[in-house]
């Protein structure tokens, strides 16, 4: 059982397409979360969500838009990819403190 | 300055060698700390949560000082599977936001 899976685990895609993540988890946690890490292995917070409200947007470009159906679920939509968008992406839930991650999406733009 | 500083090493240890990292952190207002550990092309995971008043867990020793905004994670005896990058994490106490460290790379050679 999979406690929290994202995909597509892999993403390649070109400059200026439109791409969706999808993050569902079975945990029952509250809060879920999107991450980026990128080349220098840095691991940034871009979103958080608790019960479906956006808590936390930390200055991400409006090409990345967020999206909680319900509870167990966070997409991560992506308009008019750029180069430097390529970075591995992580889902992340979350019920009081620490967090359980997902396998992450290698997205590459080309 | 950086919300949570760590040293990016890497740390090249023997087998069976201690080695101590160090982490800090800006926010005097965090309310929870963690060690995770990042294996090569993988997620994170929780290594295990740091309390004021040092917690153990077999080989792994953490230490939190809120005076200082310091926090210490010490690995006795290492292991070869050691190996990883540790990441330290604050969680800020204004939502669920949970802020990574650039993390320390720990190499254990035989």
């Amino acid at each position: 059982d999979t406690a929290v899976s994202q995909t597509p685990k892999y993403l390649v895609t070109q400059m200026g397409n439109d791409k969706s993540i999808k993050c569902e988890q079975n945990l029952g946690h509250d809060t879920m979360y999107w991450y980026k890490q990128d080349s220098k292995k840095f691991l940034k917070i871009m979103f958080s969500y608790n019960n479906k409200e956006l808590i936390i947007n930390e200055t991400v470009p409006n090409r990345f838009s967020p999206k909680s159906p319900d509870k167990a679920h966070l997409n991560l939509h992506i308009n008019s990819l750029e180069l430097g968008d390529s970075a591995v992406y992580f889902c992340a839930s979350s019920r009081d403190s620490d967090a359980f991650f997902g396998q992450g999406t290698r997205l590459t733009v080309v | 300055r950086k919300e949570v500083e760590q040293d990016p090493g890497p740390f090249n240890v023997p087998e069976g060698a201690t080695v101590a990292f160090n982490c800090t952190y800006s926010n005097s207002a965090s309310q929870s700390f963690f060690w995770y550990r990042q294996d090569c092309r993988k997620e994170p995971k929780l290594l295990m949560s740091v309390y004021s008043s040092g917690n153990e867990d077999g080989r792994f020793t953490a230490q939190l000082n809120r005076a200082s905004q310091y926090i210490s994670l010490l690995i006795r005896d290492s292991k070869l599977s050691d190996s990883a990058t540790y990441l330290c994490v604050v969680n800020i106490l204004y939502g669920n936001k949970l802020v990574f460290g650039a993390g320390t790379i720990l190499r254990v050679k035989s």
